[in-house]
């Protein structure tokens, strides 16, 4: 059972383009969350969803962040026209009906 | 402070020494968890302890929770080279959805 897979590992933007993020739960794991962790700090969670259904999306920026968790596939954190102020490492996260979530080892996005 | 927040910020010792990191939070809460993330890292999940539970082990962990103080604090015993990263604790609050708060994390250095 493979753990939580992000790619890509690392990701360079330039302003104004778009960024992709792809996460692959745990087998099994129906609960997938979003985090962003700005250097020398802690994680900020962003988002919560589970399969087809944002559940809490009370973390995210209103403008140009969206996730989802189609059926089939990987959940996908899309950021539009992204600013120098995106760069940071984003997590993500699944969790059974447990209370202990799993992480993946990040996307980092640097935008130049 | 902020939810979850740890105390110290950083921490040095020798190797074979104790290290204690401590944690406060908030709201109540449903569980309180730490996790490690070596630099440039993924998360990896330490040790859960439920609002209920003052006291877990795990191998060199000894993790202790006081709810009235709304605190926790993570212990490593015989500390090696290799514990040497930076560990936060993270609160899964009441009635949240389960997403996880996290502290801005203690900074832990062992030296050999």
């Amino acid at each position: 059972n493979a753990g939580v897979m992000q790619n890509p590992r690392h990701l360079v933007r330039r302003r104004g383009q778009e960024a992709r993020l792809r996460c692959s739960p745990m087998k099994g794991h129906s609960h997938v969350y979003w985090y962003r962790q700005l250097p020398e700090e802690g994680l900020k969670f962003m988002v919560y969803l589970q399969k087809e259904n944002i559940i809490d999306e009370s973390g995210m920026p209103k403008e140009r962040f969206s996730a989802e968790f189609p059926k089939e596939g990987p959940s996908i954190l899309r950021i539009q026209q992204v600013v120098r102020g995106d760069s940071a490492a984003y997590f993500c996260a699944s969790s059974p009906r447990q209370p202990e979530a799993f992480f993946g080892q990040g996307t980092r996005l640097t935008v130049v | 402070s902020q939810q979850g927040e740890e105390d110290p910020q950083a921490l040095s010792i020798q190797e074979g020494e104790n290290a204690t990191m401590n944690c406060s939070y908030k709201t109540s809460i449903n569980n309180l968890q730490w996790y490690r993330q070596n630099s440039g890292r993924g998360l990896v999940h330490l040790i859960l302890i439920r609002s209920n539970e003052r006291e877990k082990h795990s191998g060199r962990l000894r993790v202790t929770l006081d709810t009235s103080k709304k605190s926790s604090s993570l212990l490593i015993t015989a500390s090696r080279a290799a514990d040497t990263a930076s560990y936060f604790c993270a609160t899964d609050a009441a009635g949240s959805a389960r997403q996880l708060t996290f502290g801005s994390g203690t900074q832990l250095t062992v030296l050999p």
